[in-house]
């Protein structure tokens, strides 16, 4: 059972270069998530997907698009990369909310991005 | 969206037990409280998560008084393995018309010492 994977692991681009982050997830989770992470800091979070085909806008949005064109995947893409976006990517699942009550959050690995 | 306050960070020997608090003054009827931990380069782990009174299972005990406006972790005889970051959510993250705002705070870190 592999849980949350993260793809890739490392990544390091130019300012201007896009990319895309995957996460799948083999939970069969209704919602799963995107944060970032900066050193010395919290997890923030950036986009979240209730359910296949729909995404929302978490805490810091700008500069990031998702697509969960699948119920297992959720892609992060940067357009035109920054060195404001070097950070630490984290994919985040979960069963369907219910109010107050996250339920458990499983999390991938992370992955770790430079822009130069 | 219930903000917590927890201390940036705490100092432990090997063998003690170590209590954690979070503050969260404005937690709502419905929301539950959940601790997780996270090592260096790795994602956050759930540890625990409570409603009320006193909740226990192999890693961790959760202590949440009756008026729950705070929570305290307490890890029995702490390891080195136990040093991390420890985080306290409380609720869903709902902060209305249908957006979630889900934020881990800075945590608390622990170091145990030897």
């Amino acid at each position: 059972n592999a849980g949350v994977t993260q793809t890739p692991k490392f990544r390091v681009l130019k300012t201007g270069q896009s990319m895309t982050l995957l996460c799948a997830q083999d939970m069969n989770h209704e919602y799963m998530y995107w944060y970032r992470q900066d050193p010395g800091m919290g997890l923030r979070l950036i986009h979240y997907s209730v359910g296949e085909g729909t995404t929302a806008k978490g805490e810091v949005p700008d500069g990031y698009n998702v697509s969960r064109l699948k119920k297992q995947n959720f892609l992060l893409g940067l357009e035109s990369a920054a060195p404001s976006q070097t950070s630490v990517y984290f994919c985040a699942s979960s069963s369907a909310l219910q109010r107050g009550n996250t339920g458990e959050l499983f999390f991938g690995e992370g992955s770790r991005l430079t822009v130069l | 969206l219930a903000k917590t306050t927890q201390p940036i960070s705490m100092d432990s020997y090997e063998g003690q037990e170590v209590n954690i608090t979070c503050s969260h003054n404005n937690i709502a009827t419905n929301d539950y409280i959940t601790w997780y931990q996270q090592f260096p380069s790795q994602g956050p782990r759930f540890i625990i998560q409570g409603y009320k009174t006193k909740v226990t299972n192999e890693v961790a005990s959760l202590f949440i008084p009756a008026d729950r406006k705070s929570s305290t972790l307490s890890l029995p005889r702490v390891s080195l393995s136990d040093t991390a970051v420890y985080y306290c959510l409380v609720g869903d993250g709902y902060s209305g018309a249908g957006s979630y705002q889900l934020t881990f705070g800075k945590g608390t870190k622990l170091s145990v010492i030897p």
